[in-house]
This record gives structure tokens, C-alpha cells and sequence, in this order.
């Protein structure tokens, strides 16, 4: 079946600007999470969405990140004002639950961010 | 208390040789750990995960050894391949919260003819 899906796969943007990045997750999956990827670093979490429940925005960076999920499905990742410092990939994965036997994340191939 | 410290940053090995990553960790409480595989512009992707009930676990040419006392973790790749040569992230969580997984910082595998 179809995997995890992010568009657009590069956004060049000017500083200052806003950007809206989306996610398609495998379908009834029902966690969704965000991640950051700098060049040469690992992947810094960002945001979780389990469900129904309040997400977890532990990871956001600064107040300039947020994100939302609609309907259980899609997800958007909004950066406000954007920085140079905000340049990287941008790293969205799922999995059907968060406990138990089916905690595989499964990533999509990333939106990389450039901001000149 | 929440990194994971992975090593080397990168590393090159010949055709049919063994490749070795390793990782360390500080929360106790962490008992899921993955491999995670990433070739260029595609996102990683699960390789072999391992808990710490066991001390090794093999799946193919991949193999992770687990040394819970000294809090270590490493993959070993035997019989290398070039098709290998893509970038390894280590990952640890709880088992029961993995919503973060937290990564370490990826090491570029590059396997040469």
C-alpha cells in the first residue's frame, strides 16, 4: 500500500516568510509524529499526535512552530516567520499505535527547507 | 540523560568487510532499541530493533549486540556490501512510550568495491 507521503519535497523560501508543510500518513494509522533533520545531525523530535488526544509539542523549538492534525489523518506543520536557522529537512512518520506490538515508525521522505 | 551518543560519524569499509556502529545511552528506563536506515532524499527506515531481554539479535547480515550493563548498543554489518552504504541512526525509547524515539546523530556508512 501506499507509504507516508509529504509535500512539497523542497520549498525554498525568503526569510521572514511563512511556510505550511503537509504530511499524508498511512492510512489508519493512528500516531503521527514530526521530526527535524539538520545537516549532519540526527533527527530532533518535534511533535506527536496520538489519536484523539492533546499532541505533544515538547519538541517544538520556539513558539514560530505548530502543527495540526485533521480528521485523524493529515497533518500540517506551520513555521511562522522563518529563520535561516529553520533550513532542514523536515521528517514526518506514522505508526499504528505508540504502545504495544505496532510501534514501527514509518517515514516519509522529507520536505527539505531552504531559507535564503 | 535523554541523548544517544553514536559513533563513528562516518565510516568506510571494503566490499565483504565488517561494519560496526555503536551507541550508547544514559536513561536506564530506555528498553526498545532500532536501527534505522537512510539512503539519500528517502526518510530512514526500520532495520532491526532489539530489546534488552536478550543480548543479540541477527536478522540476515545484520546483527545488534546488546550490553545493557554498560548501557551499549551496536550493529554489526557482515559481508558489507556496497548496496549498504546509506546513513545508520541508532534510536532509543521506552518500550511502552515510543512515541520519542530519541535518535542519535548518524553515521555515514559508505562500503566500497
Amino acid at each position: 500500500g501506499a507509504g507516508v507521503s509529504q509535500s512539497p519535497s523542497n520549498k525554498v523560501t525568503e526569510k521572514g516568510k511563512d511556510v505550511e508543510l503537509r504530511c499524508d500518513p498511512i492510512s489508519g494509522h493512528t500516531a503521527l509524529y514530526w521530526y527535524r533533520q539538520s545537516l549532519g545531525q540526527g533527527l530532533e523530535f518535534l511533535i506527536y499526535f496520538q489519536g484523539n488526544s492533546a499532541p505533544d509539542k515538547s519538541g517544538l523549538p520556539s513558539d514560530r512552530f505548530s502543527a495540526e492534525r485533521t480528521g485523524g489523518s493529515v497533518s500540517t506543520l506551520t513555521i511562522q516567520r522563518t529563520q535561516q536557522e529553520d533550513s532542514a529537512v523536515y521528517l514526518c512518520a506514522s505508526s499504528l499505535e505508540n504502545s504495544g506490538l505496532s510501534y514501527e515508525q514509518y517515514f516519509g521522505p522529507g520536505t527539505r527547507l531552504t531559507v535564503t | 540523560q535523554q541523548q544517544v551518543k553514536q559513533s563513528p560519524q562516518s565510516l568506510i569499509v571494503q566490499k565483504g568487510g565488517i561494519s560496526i556502529i555503536n551507541c550508547a545511552y544514559e536513561n536506564t528506563a530506555f528498553d526498545y532499541f532500532p536501527w534505522y536506515q537512510q539512503f539519500p532524499g528517502k526518510g530512514p527506515a526500520l532495520l532491526i530493533a532489539i530489546r534488552p531481554d536478550v543480548s543479540e539479535k541477527k536478522e540476515g547480515r545484520f546483527t545488534i549486540s546488546f550490553n545493557k550493563s554498560a548501557k551499549q548498543f551496536s550493529l554489526h554489518i557482515m559481508d558489507s556490501q556496497p548496496g549498504d552504504s546509506a546513513t545508520y541512526f541508532c534510536a532509543a525509547s521506552t518500550l511502552y512510550n515510543t512515541d520519542k524515539l530519541i535518535f542519535g546523530t548518524g553515521t555515514r556508512l559508505q562500503v566500497f568495491p
